[in-house]
């Protein structure tokens, strides 16, 4: 258990469906991040939110948006996505931003069809 | 700019068998650098870390040393088990910009009892 929860853990969607991702940390950090695994590509960040406040953005289409309403809780809505959307999408958390050591969630796999 | 490239997977060894997952790496300034792994249905762990040239990092019988003259940091264990079946990646950290950790693409291992 590393104190970081996502939920949920699979999703399938069309591409028409809005949805959210959701994670948790109970770990009083302050930095929150959002992950695209995709196979055999490395990790993408994609938002970073310390303090509440998104730090940085890495050139990620509109269709994703993050929501950061506290420290403890970060979503990912989805809107309209693609069929290479589709991978697995991690949570992390770090004491403070630029703090080396992640923690990690499970991730939630997507499936968009 | 900055990137780490590692071993193509799956890797697949015997029990008790040694392993190299070999990482390495692109950096501008003196980076730190990473291991991580991500076992069955489980988000990313933090298993090993160096931060300066020929320190060498440990965790659970794993290894890696930052070789700075051949810009590596291949991961090592002299005798794997079947619970070591994860993926594995190399990553980097700019000390300069610490708020971005570079991650590979990931090594998956799987061990035969």
């Amino acid at each position: 258990e590393t104190g970081v929860t996502q939920t949920p853990r699979h999703l399938v969607m069309g591409m028409t469906n809005k949805k959210s991702l959701k994670c948790e940390q109970h770990l009083g950090h302050n930095a929150m991040y959002w992950y695209k695994q995709s196979a055999k590509k490395p990790l993408e960040l994609m938002f970073v939110y310390s303090l509440e406040e998104r730090v940085e953005n890495n050139s990620v289409p509109s269709r994703f948006s993050p929501e950061c309403p506290n420290s403890s809780h970060l979503f990912l809505h989805l809107h309209t996505l693609q069929p290479e959307d589709s991978a697995l999408y991690l949570c992390a958390s770090s004491q403070d931003w630029g703090e080396e050591k992640l923690f990690f969630g499970s991730g939630t796999q997507l499936s968009v069809l | 700019g900055d990137s780490v490239t590692q071993m193509e997977g799956p890797v697949t060894l015997s029990e008790e068998a040694f392993l190299t997952i070999n990482c390495t790496y692109t950096a501008t300034g003196y980076p730190s650098l990473f291991w991580y792994v991500q076992y069955p249905g489980e988000g990313l762990q933090l298993l090993l870390k160096a931060t300066k040239a020929d320190d060498k990092g440990s965790n659970k019988g794993f290894e890696a040393t930052y070789r700075k003259e051949t810009t590596s940091f291949h991961l090592e264990k002299g005798s794997v088990q079947v619970s070591d079946s994860a993926v594995y990646f190399c990553a980097l950290s700019e000390k300069s910009s610490a708020s971005k950790i570079i991650f590979g693409s990931g090594t998956r291992l799987s061990i035969r009892p």
